[in-house]
C-alpha cells in the first residue's frame, strides 16, 4: 500500500514570501492532519480534516495559514506571508475511520526554512 | 489542559544496552496511548498502541507499559541497536480522536 505523499521535501524562502505544501493521503483514509514540528519538539496539530470538512483548526494561525481539502482526498497547506518562526517540518498524516484502524500514518514531511 | 510530558529529553547508550523512556500524561477522556519512533528526516511511525485495559504490550525488542491509575507509560528497549537511534514520541489519544503529542526523547545508540 502506498504511504502518505508530501511535496516538496524541502523549501527555502525569505520572510514575507508565500509557500504551499501538498499532501496526498493513503487511499481511502477519511481523516487528514497537518502538523508543525519545530526542531527538538513533538508535532503540533495545525488542522484536522474529516473528508473535506474541518474537525479542528483551533491551533492554526489563521491570519497567515490556510488549508483546504476540496475533494476530500489530497490537501494543501499555505503560509502567506511567512515569518522566521515558521521554520519547521510540516507533517501530513492520515488515518482510517474504521474501528480498530485509527493509527495515523505520517508522510516524510516538508522541511521549511524561512530566511 | 491536555498535556504529555516525556523524560529524559535525550539519552545516550552503548549498543547492546537496555533503556527505558518515560511518559506522563494529563489527558482526558483517555482512549489509547501510542509510542512512535521518528527517524531523522522522516515522519513518525507507530510502535505500539495501548488501550485503557492493557498493562503491557511488546513489539519485538520494544515493550510498552501503561499504568492508567498514575497516568504513566514507559517504553523499554532491549539489546539496543544502532538503528534504534531516533526520537521516541509518546502520544495520547482522546475519544474525540484528539492526538496529544509529547515532546519526544532523543535516543542515541553508540557503537
Amino acid at each position: 500500500e502506498a504511504g502518505v505523499a508530501q511535496s516538496p521535501r524541502y523549501k527555502i524562502i525569505e520572510k514575507r514570501q508565500s509557500v504551499a505544501f501538498w499532501c496526498n493521503p493513503i487511499s481511502g483514509h477519511a481523516t487528514l492532519y497537518w502538523y508543525q514540528q519545530i526542531l527538538g519538539q513533538g508535532p503540533k496539530l495545525l488542522i484536522q480534516f474529516q473528508n473535506n470538512g474541518v474537525v479542528d483548526d483551533s491551533q492554526l494561525p489563521k491570519d497567515r495559514f490556510s488549508a483546504e481539502r476540496l475533494k476530500g482526498v489530497d490537501s494543501t497547506l499555505k503560509i502567506q506571508p511567512a515569518k522566521l518562526e515558521d521554520s519547521a517540518v510540516y507533517l501530513c498524516a492520515s488515518s482510517s475511520l474504521r474501528r480498530g484502524e485509527e493509527t495515523q500514518y505520517f508522510g516524510p514531511g516538508t522541511r521549511l526554512l524561512v530566511l | 489542559k491536555n498535556q504529555v510530558e516525556q523524560s529524559p529529553q535525550s539519552l545516550i547508550i552503548l549498543e547492546g544496552k537496555n533503556c527505558t523512556l518515560q511518559c506522563n500524561y494529563t489527558v482526558s477522556p483517555f482512549s489509547n496511548l501510542r509510542w512512535y519512533k521518528q527517524d531523522t528526516g522522516r515522519g513518525p511511525v507507530s510502535l505500539t498502541i495501548m488501550t485503557f485495559s492493557e498493562n503491557t504490550k511488546s513489539n519485538g525488542r520494544y515493550t510498552a507499559t501503561l499504568d492508567a491509575d498514575t497516568k504513566q507509560s514507559s517504553l523499554h528497549i532491549t539489546a539496543s541497536q544502532l538503528s534504534d537511534s531516533a526520537s521516541y514520541i509518546c502520544v495520547v489519544i482522546t475519544y474525540g480522536q484528539n492526538f496529544v503529542f509529547g515532546p519526544g526523547t532523543r535516543l542515541s545508540v553508540l557503537p
